[in-house]
C-alpha cells in the first residue's frame, strides 16, 4: 500500500475528446508528478507540481495540463485526446526536503484507451 | 544519450535462485539517486530499493540489494531466492538534483523477468 490512489483505474476516450485524471497523493507528500507509459517502454515525465505550482515539465504538448489542491490531491488533464495518447498514466507523489523523502511512491495507475 | 540503460529485455532465473538485473545511468550531477521498481501486469509500480550517490554502503531491502559501483557508474539490483511472485517487469530509475525543486526521474526501458518453477 503506497498511499496514492488514482481514479479511474480504466478508461476508453473517443479522439478529439478531453480527459480528466485523478490522484491522491500520500499524507505528507507535498510534491506530485504525471508519468505516461506507452505498451512496452519505461514510464515518461510529464510535469511536477509542488504547493500547487507546475515546477518541471517533460516533452509533451501543452495540451497536457495538471492541478495540484492544498490537500495535495492532483488532476491530469488531456484535451484533443490523440491516438498515441493511449497508455497508463501514473502519478507519484514524494516528500520535498533535501535531507529525507528519497522514495517517490508511485499509484496503480490509470488505463486510457483513445480510439 | 540514454541517461538509464537497461540491457536485458528479457530475463529467465530459476526458483529459489539468485539473478542480477543490469543497470547503467549517465549523470554529471554530484548528488543523485537510483531507484529500482518492480511492475506486475497490473501496472502498479512497487518501490523496492533506493540508493543515494553520497550512500557509501550498498542499499539492501530484504532479499533485495543493490550493488552501486559509482565509478563504473552501474546500480545493479540483486535478487536473491527468486520466488514466482518475483516475475514482472524491472525498472531502473535515477532522480537527478533538485534545481529549482523540480525532482524529475528517468526511467530506463525495463527487464521482463520470469521465474521458472
Amino acid at each position: 500500500e503506497t498511499g496514492v490512489t488514482q481514479s479511474p483505474t480504466h478508461l476508453i476516450k473517443t479522439r478529439g475528446q478531453q480527459v480528466t485524471l485523478r490522484c491522491s497523493s500520500q499524507s505528507g507528500h507535498n510534491t506530485v508528478s504525471w508519468y505516461q507509459q506507452a505498451l512496452g517502454q519505461g514510464p515518461q515525465f510529464i510535469f511536477q507540481y509542488y504547493r500547487e505550482e507546475e515546477n518541471g515539465r517533460g516533452n509533451f504538448p501543452p495540451r497536457f495540463s495538471g492541478l495540484q489542491f492544498p490537500n495535495y490531491s492532483s488532476e491530469l488533464n488531456v484535451n484533443a485526446l490523440e491516438l498515441d495518447d493511449s497508455a497508463l498514466y501514473l502519478c507519484a507523489s514524494s516528500f520535498r526536503d533535501r535531507g529525507r523523502g528519497n522514495t517517490i511512491y508511485f499509484g496503480e495507475g490509470s488505463w486510457l484507451t483513445v480510439v | 544519450a540514454q541517461k538509464i540503460t537497461q540491457t536485458q529485455p528479457g530475463m529467465f532465473v530459476q526458483e529459489k535462485e539468485a539473478v542480477t538485473l543490469d543497470c547503467t545511468y549517465d549523470t554529471s550531477d554530484q548528488s543523485y539517486g537510483l531507484f529500482w521498481y518492480k511492475q506486475p501486469s497490473s501496472g502498479e509500480m512497487i518501490f523496492l530499493i533506493y540508493q543515494g550517490s553520497y550512500d557509501e554502503q550498498n542499499a539492501t531491502e530484504g532479499r533485495y540489494s543493490l550493488n552501486f559501483q559509482k565509478a563504473r557508474k552501474s546500480a545493479n539490483l540483486v535478487i536473491s531466492a527468486s520466488q514466482l511472485g518475483d516475475s514482472a517487469m524491472y525498472f531502473c530509475a535515477m532522480r537527478e538534483g533538485w534545481v529549482g525543486g523540480y525532482q524529475k526521474v528517468t526511467f530506463g526501458t525495463g527487464t521482463k523477468l520470469q521465474v521458472i518453477p
